[in-house]
């Protein structure tokens, strides 16, 4: 079946550290990716998004390149900041599908 | 400004009653979804509507009901049946579900509660 997987949190970092959080999907054909970030006590919202192989997501400093080869669609950022503070969701859609399956989140907490 | 409202933010429910938790978007969306987030887990989807008046269940649809009589409409409600409702639930929509409308839209969500 289609499933998300994504490295298990809590990840705590220093400010300006550099982020990798790794996200790997199963799925078949050519499902769109997606990066959506929690912040505490609200909803989620759409961080980045990448529809097809190769296509490189960014946002707010954040990258996410999907690749194929190795179906892995993991996020970075090169600084980090403390307002970076939140839970984040990777998350794929299949074309032919209505709903989109979510990663289990990753926490990331980052010190002044 | 357009958005996805839920009310109430936080909301008790007694044993045995049904309560409905409000979801409304005015970005003239089709579809909407609701899904329920546990505590460190991702979020599990309950039901969906891609169109007025028609909705169809998600992976834990037991134990809740839906409406969608308006395109800005889709309330959710918890019914007795469902055993384990204390959970954090999200409403979401989308424009529609082809490629190029399927980014989903978050409400802030509703915090519900057994007393």
């Amino acid at each position: 079946g289609n499933s998300v997987t994504q490295m298990e949190g809590p990840v705590t970092l220093s400010e300006e550290a550099f982020l990798t959080i790794n996200c790997t999907y199963t799925a078949t054909g050519y499902p769109s990716l997606f990066w959506y970030v929690q912040y505490p006590g609200e909803g989620l919202q759409l961080l980045l998004k990448a529809t097809k192989a190769d296509d490189k997501g960014s946002n707010k400093g954040f990258e996410a390149t999907y690749r194929k080869e190795t179906t892995s669609f993991h996020l970075e950022k090169g600084s980090v900041q403390v307002s970076d503070s939140a839970v984040y969701f990777c998350a794929l859609r299949r074309s032919s599908a209505s709903k989109i399956i979510f990663g289990s989140g990753t926490r990331l907490s980052i010190r002044p | 400004d357009g958005g996805i409202t839920q009310s109430p933010k936080y909301l008790f429910r007694k044993e045995g009653q049904n309560v409905t938790l409000s979801c409304e978007q005015n970005l003239n969306h089709d579809a909407m979804y609701w899904y329920r987030q546990d505590p460190g887990q991702g979020l599990r989807l309950i039901y969906y509507s891609q169109i007025v008046n028609d909705f169809q269940k998600g992976d834990i649809a037991e134990g809740y009901s839906v409406s969608r009589e308006k395109k800005e409409s889709f309330p959710l409600t918890v019914t007795s049946a469902q055993k384990n409702p204390t959970a954090f639930y999200l409403c979401a929509s989308s424009a529609g579900t082809g490629r190029s409308q399927e980014t989903q839209y978050f409400g802030p969500g509703t915090r519900l509660l057994v007393l």
